[in-house]
C-alpha cells in the first residue's frame, strides 16, 4: 500500500511569502503529526492531530505557523509571512494508533528554503 | 523536561566492523525508537521497543530501563549501511517523539 507523501517535495519562497506544505497520511491512519528539521539536526515537533482534532500544537513556534486536518486524512501546514528561519525539512508521520506506543511512518518530507 | 541525546555525533569505520552507537533519555519513556535517515531521503523506522532486545538482520536494538539507556548495534557493516540513525523516544500520554540529534555513519569499503 501506499506510504505517507507530502508536496511539494521543494518550495523556495521570497521572505514574507506564504507557503502551504500537504502531507496525505497513510489511509486509516488515525493519528498524524508535523516535525521540523533544521539542516544537520534531529526533526521537532511541531503539532499532532488525532482525527481532525488538533490535540498538541505545542511546538509551533510562532502564530505565523498553522495546521489543519479537516476531514481526518490530508493535513496542510501553512506558514504565513516566512521568514529565514523557517528554513527547514517539514516532516510529515502518520500512526495507525493513538497510544504512545505506536510506530510512526514517514514521509519524505517538504524542503523549504526563504530567500 | 524529556531530552534525549546520542553519542556519537559522527562515526567512520571500515567494512566489517561492528557499530555501536548510545542513546540516553532523562525521563520515563513508554517506547525508544531507532530510525534510519538517508541523504536526502525521508526517515524509516528500524525499532520500536519498550524492554530487552530486539534484532532484524544484522541489526540489534537494546533498552536499559533502569539506566534509561540505549544501543543500536550494527554487526559486519557494510558501505550501505551509512545513513544518519536518530534515537527518539514516547512518553506516556504523549504522542510525539522527542528526537536526539542523530548519529552520522559511514562505512568505508
Amino acid at each position: 500500500g501506499a506510504g505517507v507523501s507530502q508536496s511539494p517535495r521543494y518550495k523556495v519562497a521570497k521572505r514574507g511569502q506564504d507557503v502551504a506544505l500537504r502531507c496525505d497520511p497513510i489511509s486509516g491512519h488515525v493519528s498524524l503529526f508535523w516535525y521540523q528539521q533544521a539542516l544537520g539536526q534531529g526533526p521537532e515537533f511541531l503539532t499532532y492531530f488525532q482525527n481532525e482534532a488538533q490535540l498538541d500544537k505545542s511546538g509551533l513556534p510562532s502564530d505565523r505557523f498553522f495546521a489543519e486536518r479537516p476531514e481526518g486524512s490530508v493535513s496542510t501546514l501553512k506558514i504565513q509571512r516566512t521568514q529565514q528561519e523557517d528554513s527547514a525539512v517539514y516532516l510529515c508521520a502518520s500512526s495507525r494508533g493513538t497510544d504512545s506506543y505506536n510506530e510512526q511512518f514517514f514521509g519524505p518530507g517538504t524542503r523549504l528554503t526563504v530567500l | 523536561k524529556n531530552e534525549v541525546e546520542q553519542s556519537p555525533q559522527n562515526l567512520t569505520a571500515q567494512e566489517g566492523e561492528f557499530i555501536t552507537i548510545n542513546c540516553s533519555y532523562s525521563v520515563g519513556i513508554s517506547a525508544l525508537h531507532w530510525l534510519q535517515q538517508h541523504p536526502g531521503g525521508g526517515i524509516v523506522s528500524l525499532f520500536m521497543l519498550s524492554s530487552g532486545k530486539k534484532k532484524h538482520g544484522r541489526l540489534i536494538a537494546t533498552i536499559n530501563i533502569q539506566e534509561k539507556h540505549s544501543s543500536l548495534h550494527i554487526t559486519a557493516s557494510h558501505p550501505r549501511d551509512s545513513a544518519v540513525y536518530i534515537c527518539a523516544d514516547s512518553i506516556q500520554g504523549a504522542q510525539k517523539l522527542v528526537f536526539g540529534q542523530g548519529t552520522r555513519l559511514t562505512i568505508n569499503p
